[in-house]
């Protein structure tokens, strides 16, 4: 089991629902950020959150949303989604968001879009 | 050319064998390494975490990092099947954000 607990750990919606992705970490953690994994691919970054504030957004879709309501919860929002946004989305938190600490993943979530 | 390159394998070998995974990079910027496992449908877990030039050993693993040919290796020792996995290299620079390899499967038999 990993120390970073990501929810639900698969998730079938259609183009049209609204869905969030969850994701919790106790480890007094100060950085937090979302990936997106696509089969046999190393993970893409997508958000980064550092002291609960967005420092780091890679281009991603508005279809896309963060939200880091407190140090320990992170949360992705999800609507009118494409069925090539399917795939796995980590997430990931480090002490802090320099480089020299690492980045602790979760499990993710198995996204299948309809 | 990628920033970070890595034989994507898949690799295969006997239960016992010494394993060598490798990448190579080109950014001088990158400062800090790590090597993480990655099971079927499951999170990329860390295994190795490196930010000096030299070796680095825990348990079966080692590390090594030659920052002046910019090459980067993980050794695992008396391989087990539990070995079997897809193991990324991923670096930074002082900031967090990870450049990742392409990932090597490895496969390890009975």
């Amino acid at each position: 089991d990993t120390e970073v607990t990501q929810t639900p750990k698969h998730l079938v919606m259609g183009m049209t629902n609204k869905k969030s992705l969850k994701c919790e970490q106790h480890m007094g953690h100060r950085a937090m950020y979302w990936y997106k994994q696509k089969a046999k691919k190393p993970p893409e970054l997508m958000f980064v959150y550092s002291y609960e504030k967005l420092s780091i957004n890679e281009s991603v879709p508005s279809r896309f949303s963060p939200e880091c309501p407190n140090s320990s919860l992170l949360n992705l929002h999800l609507h009118a989604l494409q069925p090539e946004d399917s795939a796995l989305y980590l997430c990931a938190s480090s002490q802090s968001p320099r480089g020299e600490q690492p980045q602790h993943f979760g499990d993710g979530t198995r996204l299948s879009i309809l | 050319q990628k920033e970070v390159e890595q034989d994507p394998g898949p690799l295969s070998v006997p239960e016992g064998a010494i394993v060598s995974l490798n990448c190579t990079y080109s950014n001088s910027a990158f400062q800090y390494f790590m090597w993480y496992r990655q099971y079927s449908r499951k999170g990329p877990e860390l295994l190795m975490y490196t930010y000096s030039s030299g070796n680095k050993e825990d348990g079966r693993f080692t590390a090594q990092v030659d920052k002046s040919s910019k090459y980067i290796s993980l050794f695992i020792r008396d391989s087990q099947p539990s070995d079997s996995a897809t193991y990324l290299c991923a670096m930074c620079g002082t900031a967090s954000k990870l450049t990742f390899g392409t990932g090597t499967r490895l496969q390890v038999t009975l």
